[in-house]
Parts: C-alpha cells; sequence; structure tokens
C-alpha cells in the first residue's frame, strides 16, 4: 500500500512570500489532516477534512493560510504572505472513512519550510 | 481543555537498557491513545493503539499501557537499540461527536536518545 505522499520536501523563500504544499493521500482514505510542527513541538492541526468538507479549521490563521482538498483526494495548503513564524514542518496525514473508535492515522514525511 | 502533557522532555539512555516514557492527558470523554514514533526528518509512524477498554498493547519491544481512570499512558521499550533514537508523541482522541470525525491531540513528545 502506497503512503502519504507530499511535495515539496523542503522549500525556502523570503518573508512575504506566497508557497503552496501538495498532498496525496492513500487511496480511499476519507480523512485528511494537515498539521504545522514547529522545531522541538509536537504537531498541531491547521485543518481537518473529511472528504471534500471541512470538519475543523478552528487553528487555521485564515488571514494568510487556505487550504482546499478537490474531489475529495488531493489537498493544497497554502500560504499568502508568509511570516517568519511560518517556518516549520508541514505534515499531511490521512486516514479511512470512519474513525470513531480509532482508525490509524498515516502521515506523509511533510514538507520543512523555511522562511527568511 | 483538553491537554496531552508527555515526560520526560528528553532521555538519554545506554543500548540495551529498558525505559519508560510518560503520557497525562486530561481529554474527556476519551476514545483512545496512541504512541507514535518520530524520526528526525520524518513524519510519525504509529507504534500502538488503544481504546479506553483496553489496557496494554505490545508491539515488538515496545509495550504500552493504559489507566483510563487516572488517565495516563507509558511506553515501555525493551532492550533499547540505536534506531530507537527518536521522539515519542502521545496522541489521545477525544470521543467522536460522530463516528466519521477522529481529531488527534498531540503531546510535545519526548526526545529519546540512544548511546553505544
Amino acid at each position: 500500500e502506497a503512503g502519504v505522499a507530499q511535495s515539496p520536501r523542503y522549500k525556502i523563500i523570503e518573508k512575504r512570500q506566497s508557497v503552496a504544499f501538495w498532498c496525496n493521500p492513500i487511496s480511499g482514505h476519507a480523512t485528511l489532516y494537515w498539521y504545522q510542527q514547529i522545531l522541538g513541538q509536537g504537531p498541531k492541526l491547521l485543518i481537518q477534512f473529511q472528504n471534500n468538507g471541512v470538519v475543523d479549521d478552528s487553528q487555521l490563521p485564515k488571514d494568510r493560510f487556505s487550504a482546499e482538498r478537490l474531489k475529495g483526494v488531493d489537498s493544497t495548503l497554502k500560504i499568502q504572505p508568509a511570516k517568519l513564524e511560518d517556518s516549520a514542518v508541514y505534515l499531511c496525514a490521512s486516514s479511512p472513512y470512519g474513525g470513531g473508535l480509532g482508525t490509524e492515522a498515516f502521515f506523509g514525511q511533510g514538507t520543512r519550510l523555511t522562511v527568511v | 481543555k483538553n491537554q496531552v502533557e508527555q515526560s520526560p522532555q528528553s532521555l538519554i539512555i545506554l543500548e540495551g537498557k529498558n525505559c519508560t516514557l510518560q503520557c497525562n492527558y486530561t481529554v474527556s470523554p476519551f476514545s483512545n491513545l496512541r504512541w507514535y514514533k518520530q524520526d528526525t526528518g520524518r513524519g510519525p509512524v504509529s507504534l500502538t493503539i488503544m481504546t479506553f477498554s483496553e489496557n496494554t498493547k505490545s508491539n515488538g519491544r515496545y509495550t504500552a499501557t493504559l489507566d483510563a481512570d487516572t488517565k495516563q499512558s507509558s511506553l515501555h521499550i525493551t532492550a533499547s537499540q540505536l534506531s530507537d533514537s527518536a521522539s515519542y508523541i502521545c496522541v489521545v482522541s477525544p470521543a467522536a461527536l460522530s463516528y466519521n470525525t477522529d481529531k488527534l491531540i498531540f503531546g510535545t513528545g519526548t526526545r529519546l536518545q540512544v548511546f553505544p
């Protein structure tokens, strides 16, 4: 079974520029998560999709971050404009439909963003 | 507020020794608890997942315990190897509002270093 694919693996941009990350979840997985992980901290949920609908985006800085999941499969996360404090690893994860009792969540390798 | 706290923050042990990592949570109502291993520069990988009715689960040299009454979990690593050097993250899911959502609340992790 193919894992969660993310690209790019690394990205360096200047502050105020824009950047986009892409995630392809495991085939058939209905739930898709985007997390921000700052060095030395645990991942923080940015947005959770169920198919192509948003379940939770309460911690997404909506003035600069946006995400979409067209057709309930691939997803993109965009930052515009980027700030220095956005430097982090952005992790995408997916899990099968019907997570209630704890179905497994699988993570991609992440995109390491450095804002200079 | 739903929180997950882990201790110690970091740990250094010698190869072949055992160690135990702790996780305390305030998530309520509670659905399941997971332990993830995250190697540097990679996404988290699941080690164990336990529902509220389970109190122990093993995965090779990793054994997780859960006390849902005291809201505590531990991860015991037996006969440590150099490859065990990583961050270990405790993740708790609240009871789902509906069966098709599964939120993940992350601890900040314990960074384990195993030296020869």
